[in-house]
């Protein structure tokens, strides 16, 4: 079992809908990022929390550090939001700093 | 040019051949990584470099070599490679390891073929 476990693994949404995408971790973190990547490879980061909610836009991400988990939410979707969304932990001990990926959800949104 | 940089974007090459991919930041970093993303795969952390001192080594096969000369320069030199290291393998800086709440800013990655 991997320590950033995402879901769904794929999502195919229409244009306008509201998206949620789930992470949970089950290490100890002193943050939680969540990156977006784009057909071409590049991977841009979105959001880093260790608590709370964060808004940018049309994107939120949320965290619960009591159940190790964290949401990112998409309002309004568009077809330029599709990417692929990785979540990734910032590990508290053991080799402080490194970042633990989840697998990744692929968003499809269609027009 | 700002941000992190990757060159070549895509390298084909054949299991005998030595090359070098190279990274550049343009962002007043002291840390940088190199990763590897394999189909279906998440990323893997293969090598962290902070203050020019290689800080990480995630048991990666000798065939890849990193070399940091500085903290804006990374490269990674590639030599006798298996088809199974096809991937894309990426770059990312950040202002300093070893702490857990550093933004990591990445480069657009080298897609890899071994052929």
């Amino acid at each position: 079992k991997n320590e950033v476990e995402q879901s769904p693994q794929n999502l195919t949404a229409q244009e306008g809908e509201f998206i949620t995408i789930n992470c949970s971790y089950s290490v100890g973190i002193s943050a939680l990022h969540w990156l977006q990547q784009h057909p071409g490879g590049g991977i841009v980061s979105l959001f880093m929390l260790s608590s709370g909610k964060k808004k940018h836009g049309r994107l939120i991400a949320t965290i619960n550090i009591q159940e190790k988990h964290s949401s990112l939410h998409i309002t309004a979707s568009h077809p330029r939001d599709s990417a692929v969304y990785i979540c990734a932990a910032a590990n508290y001990g053991g080799s402080q700093g490194n970042l633990i990926f989840g697998k990744g959800t692929k968003l499809s949104v269609k027009p | 040019e700002t941000g992190v940089t990757q060159t070549p974007r895509h390298l084909v090459m054949g299991m005998t051949n030595k090359k070098s991919l190279k990274c550049e930041q343009h962002l007043g970093h002291n840390a940088m990584y190199w990763y590897k993303q394999s189909a279906k795969k998440p990323l893997e952390l293969m090598f962290v470099y902070n203050f020019k001192e290689q800080t990480e080594n995630n048991s990666v096969p000798s065939r890849f070599s990193p070399e940091c000369p500085n903290s804006s320069h990374l490269f990674l030199h590639l030599h006798t490679l298996q088809p199974e290291d096809s991937a894309l393998y990426l770059c990312a800086s950040s202002q300093q390891r070893g702490q857990g709440d550093n933004e990591q800013f990445f480069g657009p990655g080298t897609r890899l073929t071994v052929l």
